[in-house]
């Protein structure tokens, strides 16, 4: 249990494009889902806390409009990174904490991550 | 501030040659620790949680152990397959949905 996907694993885009990432919970139904940003040879840093059926709460410090996160279904977060520029490129991962036995569990699972590189 | 440190930032064990990586956190109210296991380009895989001081856990040639201000991931006969970054990670604030991660620490098991 507790399978995260996420799509694409690798995107590559040109300067002021927008990318689209998926984030799927495959066996579970997920109100929250979280995005994370890593670096290499960083740690994850919590970018935001996404919400089925409202606004995402965004950390501080990351930009809402240039970052847009969609939780349309308790199955499905999308983060979108829009005008995308070199300094986006990054290794985006995204989280989930399942239901068990009637709760939430405490331990976020993560998806395969998406490798974004702007040109 | 909340704030989670590990060390060493990279170790390289012989196969078979047993070490334990730390994990220091200074969190008011500590309400669970997490160790993961990430592969490169991978997502982290979950390993443990821990709650409280003197809890152990353990999972085939990897023990985890806590005390009031640290966290110990023992790695007993470590293999090749072993090798990757593990992270620790703390909750932050009354939720878990807010976690800090530390930096990791890069393992390398040499046959």
């Amino acid at each position: 249990g507790a399978v995260v996907s996420q799509h694409p694993s690798r995107v590559i885009c040109k300067s002021g494009t927008s990318v689209k990432i998926e984030c799927r919970s495959l066996d579970f139904q997920a109100t929250t889902m979280f995005w994370y940003r890593q670096f290499p040879k960083k740690s994850l840093m919590l970018m935001a806390t996404s919400n089925e059926g409202s606004k995402a709460t965004y950390e501080q410090g990351v930009e809402k409009d240039k970052f847009l996160i969609n939780h349309a279904s308790l199955t499905l977060s999308t983060l979108t990174v829009t005008s995308a520029h070199p300094e986006d490129s990054s290794f985006y991962i995204c989280s989930a904490r399942s239901p068990e036995g009637g709760l939430v569990v405490n331990e976020q699972f993560f998806g395969p991550g998406t490798r974004l590189t702007v040109l | 501030e909340d704030q989670v440190t590990q060390s060493p930032e990279a170790l390289r064990l012989q196969e078979g040659e047993s070490s334990s990586l730390n994990c220091s956190y200074t969190v008011s109210g500590l309400r669970g620790l997490f160790w993961y296991r990430q592969d490169p380009g991978k997502g982290p895989e979950f390993l443990f949680t821990l709650y409280s001081a003197g809890e152990e856990k353990e999972k085939e040639r990897l023990k985890a152990t806590l005390t009031k201000k640290e966290s110990f991931l023992h790695i007993t006969a470590p293999k090749p397959e072993d090798s990757a970054t593990y992270l620790c990670a703390v909750p932050r604030g009354t939720s878990y949905d807010k976690v800090i991660f530390g930096p990791g620490t890069s393992l390398s098991v040499i046959p």
